[in-house]
């Protein structure tokens, strides 16, 4: 079945410093790409997302970027801060026209005041 | 609020018992998905809903479970003679589908029903 793999299952970084998730897909028909953040017994929530037709995209800290060739997409935040702590998931569209999404298995980051 | 609810937030059981979760959308959303989440993992798709017509059903929904979207509004998701490994949070989530769109719309998620079985 379509799979999406998520690393590092675990991050920690200081304060002010920038933290990097990666996630690759297996659909070749995927062509949309959330990325939700999940605090403690909280609801998703998404962050950003990109459209296969887009290669970047940026909002004020957060920005994700995807190669579809290699079918790789990644988020980056920069300037982290304590309340930047959650675990964050990457998913990807099925392409079969429901547009269900599958997930990866989730980054704990820490972020360390 | 206008989220996306479900009721209830918090379900033990006993295994064997049957139990009903309700989910109400956006009340303009026409897509409706059912998610579970196990610990430590993301969310794995269940069923889907496009206004009352349940499109799409994972492998991973026995037969032992059955969803609903009577007026293609709330939906509701039974187990039936509950396992410990229905053990999960029940997420649902909506999306609007605009004609001549994309098609792909953000899922809004709602809170989850956690489900334990004793």
């Amino acid at each position: 079945g379509e799979n999406v793999e998520q690393h590092p299952s675990t991050l920690s970084v200081q304060e002010g410093d920038s933290a990097v998730i990666k996630c690759t897909y297996s659909d070749s028909a995927s062509n949309y790409f959330p990325w939700y953040k999940q605090e403690l017994g909280k609801r998703p929530q998404l962050i950003i997302d990109i459209r296969s037709n887009v290669g970047e995209k940026k909002d004020q800290r957060i920005a994700v970027t995807l190669n579809k060739t290699a079918k790789h997409f990644s988020l980056h935040i920069t300037e982290t801060q304590p309340e930047d702590s959650a675990v964050y998931f990457c998913a990807a569209s099925d392409g079969s026209g429901t547009y269900k999404y599958i997930f990866g298995t989730g980054t704990r980051l820490k972020v360390l005041a | 609020d206008t989220g996306v609810s479900q009721d209830p937030r918090h379900k033990i059981t006993k295994r064997g018992q049957n139990v009903t979760f309700r989910c109400d959308p956006i009340s303009e959303h026409n897509r409706l998905y059912w998610y579970r989440q196990t610990l430590g993992q993301g969310p794995e798709f269940l069923t889907y809903f496009q206004n009352e017509a349940q499109l799409e059903k994972s492998r991973l929904l026995s037969d032992r479970f059955s969803a609903e979207r009577p007026k293609g509004s709330f939906s509701t998701l039974e187990i039936q003679r509950t396992e410990q490994g229905d053990s999960a949070m029940y997420l649902c989530a909506s999306s609007l589908r605009t004609s001549g769109g994309p098609g792909l719309n953000e899922q809004f998620f709602g809170p989850g029903t956690r489900l334990t079985v004793l």
